[in-house]
């Protein structure tokens, strides 16, 4: 089956990096987003990655190994509007996303 | 700026009773979605439309119908609610062509609470 793991919650503090970590398994594979979704708001778009490697946004950077079916989310100088839940979403072979049910980065002062 | 609209933004709903939760998008995407979203888990797939006058099942279609009429409206209608369809309800589009990523543009969502 179809399947997405990541961390349920994180905390780290304003100012530092964090990474959140999601391990995916697809029928098939076409590129894996990762969504940013504030508390009783939709989720936006942050990164799309369908080649292995790094792919650096900002502060945002995502990475991507297909053959071990793993990506992470890099967030440095974190700030307190950082503070929402993350959703690693990998596209299966139907081109339909798969959502993990996200993790949600607490960031204290 | 418009995007997506959802209406209504919250309902509460006697079961039972029929409900449409509206979606329009004025960014001519020919894909929309209808997902539902529940603490502690991912977004689920209700139903999609690759195209107007086409639609599609998704993960969890039971109770729930939609239709595409055009490419701009893409309503989802419960025709007896029951209290498990309490949720948060998200429309997204995408432009799925194929210079695209297919990112999702979502709705503001709306809240349905069956009692």
């Amino acid at each position: 089956g179809q399947n997405i793991d990541q961390p349920t919650e994180m905390t780290a503090t304003e100012g530092a990096i964090v990474q959140i970590n999601c391990t995916y398994q697809t029928s098939g594979f076409n590129g894996l987003f990762w969504y940013q979704q504030h508390a009783g708001e939709a989720p936006t778009f942050l990164s799309y990655n369908v080649l292995d490697g790094l792919e650096e946004k900002g502060r945002f950077s995502s990475f991507l190994s297909r053959s071990k079916g793993y990506s992470y989310l890099l967030l440095k100088e974190l700030q307190m509007k950082d503070s929402a839940s993350y959703l690693c979403a990998p596209m299966d072979s139907n081109y339909q996303l798969i959502w993990g049910a996200g993790t949600k980065l607490i960031i204290k002062p | 700026t418009a995007g997506i609209t959802q209406a209504p933004t919250s309902q509460i709903l006697a079961a039972g009773r029929s409900m449409t939760l509206r979606c329009t998008q004025d960014m001519r995407h020919n894909a929309m979605y209808w997902y539902r979203q529940d603490l502690g888990l991912g977004l689920r797939l209700i139903h999609y439309s690759n195209t107007a006058g086409t639609t599609g099942k998704g993960e969890v279609p039971d109770g729930y119908s939609v239709s595409r009429a055009n490419t701009d409206d893409f309503p989802l209608t419960l025709a007896s609610a029951v209290p498990s369809q309490t949720s948060v309800y998200f429309c997204a589009s995408s432009d799925s062509s194929v210079t695209n990523t297919g990112e999702l543009f979502f709705g503001e969502g709306s809240r349905l609470t069956v009692l």
